[in-house]
């Protein structure tokens, strides 16, 4: 099973500031990763997939880059909305299986 | 809209079983993979099983392999998943998601319903 990994645990910002959280797969994953932002009490929501491609309708603030088995998600500007819990996703093609990092909270200050 | 709903969760002892179901709407339901993800309280999301729009690629996670069976109806435009030898550990809301990129990343998530295993 691929295990991901992300860093920090948790990140207090102010609002305008620029925000990098890191994922680390424990083997590649070429460029099958995407990432999630889940508030509290809501259902997860897509942001980007095949690592750098931003999903419907979100915000250009929100970026994706890396492959293999480094990944980052930054947030240009840091938005009041933004405080949630972002999570990593990768996906195997055969079998197809996908796992899930832990989680990095934002936090604004 | 793009919209899935959930049913079937509830109380169970261990050791029982439920069915899901899962209806979607506001899309070509066939044209698109479907996963079910569960996710206990305060813990990441799991994906448990997976089922492409073509059904010849299927998976499950190991801590639901052999107790778990994802199904598909395309003409009822709804997924299911057969839960059986349920344990505490499987006490987590369960969501059924769209794949539409067929390459395993979720964009549309159902509401989720609770399955709570406890005597």
């Amino acid at each position: 099973e691929v295990v991901m990994t992300q860093s920090p645990a948790t990140l207090s910002v102010s609002p305008g500031e620029r925000v990098t959280l890191s994922c680390r797969a424990s083997q590649s994953v070429s460029n099958n990763l995407a990432w999630y932002q889940q508030k509290p009490g809501q259902v997860p929501r897509l942001l980007i997939y095949s690592a750098s491609t931003r999903a419907a309708g979100i915000p250009a603030r929100f970026s994706g880059s890396g492959s293999g088995t480094e990944f980052t998600l930054t947030i240009s500007s840091l938005q009041s909305e933004d405080s949630a819990i972002y999570y990593c996703q990768q996906f195997n093609n055969w079998p197809p299986r996908g796992t899930f990092g832990q989680g990095t909270k934002v936090e604004i200050k | 809209q793009v919209q899935l709903v959930e049913s079937g969760g509830g109380l169970v002892k261990p050791g029982g079983s439920l069915r899901l179901s899962c209806e979607s709407s506001g899309f070509v339901f066939s044209d698109s993979s479907m996963g079910w993800i569960r996710q206990a309280p305060g813990k990441r999301p799991e994906l448990i099983s997976y089922l492409s729009r073509s059904l010849t690629s299927i998976s499950y996670a190991d801590s639901v392999q052999g107790r778990f069976t994802i199904s598909r109806d395309n003409a009822q435009n709804s997924l299911y998943l057969e839960m059986n030898s349920l344990t505490a550990e499987d006490t987590a809301l369960y969501y059924c998601a769209r794949d539409v990129t067929t390459r395993g990343f979720f964009d549309v998530w159902g509401q989720g319903t609770l399955v709570t295993v406890s005597s």
